[in-house]
């Protein structure tokens, strides 16, 4: 079952310009993560943020997490072609242990 | 090290065929797991090995076994597969963790193998 949506499921923007994806989940929630994926390779880690933080950075990445209405957003500034890639949120929906469910994903592609 | 290997990197089989996938790590990860993914689609988890007991099996089907030799290793082992069960396979590992809420589910993924079944 899939337990996050994420919107736009596309997006398209020129080098330099901002990205903001979001990902709404159902139930609740210890942490929230996301991870980026080139195309047909394995996924990479970007950032965790958990239940009870509301904003997390990491380099040109921002993170927030709103539980009271079950979404989480990725925001990546100043981007740049070598952020294409799909980029998924992924929750433990809330128990506590290994389950990771992934969102359907948002495909960025930034043209140089 | 801080890299999960998974071997091979392509695998044509026929439905009568029996193979094998491995997957690899040296970060002390007691926690690994597989996952299917399929063109354009999240991944999704199938199986999760704790301290090389088998965790979770999210109901896939018998044709896929899941194997933990050692802390390490992670195996699927393939036999009578369908056609429909050609995706990408991945493999991941995280630590297991202490306690909810800690960071243990940050998982490092493995590049896939690219199943095809014909």
């Amino acid at each position: 079952s899939q337990q996050g949506e994420e919107d736009p499921q596309a997006l398209s923007i020129q080098e330099g310009e901002n990205a903001t994806m979001n990902c709404s989940y159902k139930t609740s929630i210890n942490n929230l993560q996301w991870y980026r994926q080139n195309s047909g390779r394995g996924l990479v880690h970007l950032i965790l943020i958990r239940s009870n933080e509301r904003e997390k950075h990491s380099g040109r990445l921002r993170v927030t997490l709103d539980t009271s209405k079950k979404s989480s957003s990725l925001l990546i500034t100043a981007s740049r072609a070598a952020d294409t890639a799909s980029y998924f949120c992924a929750t433990d929906a809330g128990t506590g242990g290994f389950k990771t469910i992934f969102g359907a994903g948002t495909r960025l592609f930034v043209k140089a | 090290d801080t890299e999960v290997t998974q071997t091979p990197k392509h695998l044509v089989m026929g439905m009568t065929n029996k193979k094998s996938l491995k997957c690899e790590q040296h970060m002390g990860h007691r926690a690994m797991y597989w996952y299917k993914q399929k063109a354009k689609k999240p991944p999704e988890l199938m199986f999760v090995y704790s301290y090389e007991k088998l965790s979770i099996n999210e109901s896939v089907p018998s044709r896929f076994s899941p194997e933990c030799p050692n802390s390490s290793l992670l195996n699927l082992h393939l036999h009578a597969l369908q056609p429909e069960d050609s995706a990408l396979y991945l493999c991941a590992s995280s630590h297991p963790g202490l306690a909810r809420g800690s960071s243990y589910n940050e998982q490092f993924f493995g590049p896939g193998t690219r199943l095809t079944v014909l």
